[in-house]
């Protein structure tokens, strides 16, 4: 069974960082491309970023280029999210999503999401 | 970017019937494109992808159809299960874009 288990979310200053993960299990996370889509309260889904299986294609929305970067440990199964320099706007919950074996940027499972809330 | 205009934004239906979602790209996106649900407090799942192919375990009473800049997804008779959020999502170009979504209500 599939498991995308996200974590690191909370409650940051303006201005602060932090380091989300996204914890796969269940499949071949090395051969998947994954990415980051986050749900600010009560709005729609929004693309983050997007990193190909061994990370040599990188995608980033405008939004957050320059202070979010992703990586991924395939070592660990683990996907990452460092961002810095938050904003209230990035306050959301964001999940990683699993790319598909020939669409990599369709998503075909998600995790349950983690919280990030930037507030002073 | 393109973007992708949903409507109607709510959809109120009377369970048993018929409930038709679109969606418009602002370019051409092929066939490249998904559907997903979303119920409160949960993760969105992939219903349709490739415009019109059910994701494994979708019942056969959602269907998806067209392609280029113009989609729609048709639920044949409504179940209270299928109450609620309902977006699309393209993923032919960068950046990867969602439409505002419709909430299917009950009527």
């Amino acid at each position: 069974e599939v498991q995308l288990l996200e974590s690191g979310g909370g409650l940051v200053q303006p201005g602060g960082s932090l380091r989300l993960s996204c914890a796969a299990s269940g499949f071949t996370f090395t051969i998947f491309a994954m990415t980051w889509v986050r749900q600010a309260p009560g709005k729609g889904l929004e693309w983050v970023s997007s990193i190909s299986a061994t990370s040599g294609s990188i995608y980033y929305a405008d939004s957050v280029k320059g202070r979010f970067t992703i990586s991924r440990d395939n070592s660990k199964n683990t996907l990452y999210l460092q961002m810095n320099t938050l904003r209230a706007e990035d306050s959301a919950v964001y999940y990683c999503a699993k790319g598909t074996e020939n669409k990599w940027w369709l998503f075909d499972y998600w995790g349950q999401g983690t919280l990030v809330t930037v507030s002073s | 970017e393109i973007v992708m205009t949903q409507s109607p934004a709510t959809l109120s239906v009377s369970p048993g019937e018929r409930g038709t979602l679109s969606c418009r790209a602002s370019q051409s996106v092929s066939s490249n494109l998904a559907w997903y649900q979303q119920k409160p407090g949960q993760a969105p799942r992939l219903l349709i992808y490739g415009a019109s192919t059910r994701a494994t375990g979708i019942p056969a009473r959602f269907s998806g159809s067209g392609s280029g800049t113009e989609f729609s997804l048709i639920i044949s008779s409504l179940q209270s299960e299928d109450f609620a959020v309902y977006y699309c999502h393209q993923y032919n170009n960068w950046p990867l874009t969602f439409g505002g979504g419709t909430k299917v209500e009950i009527k």
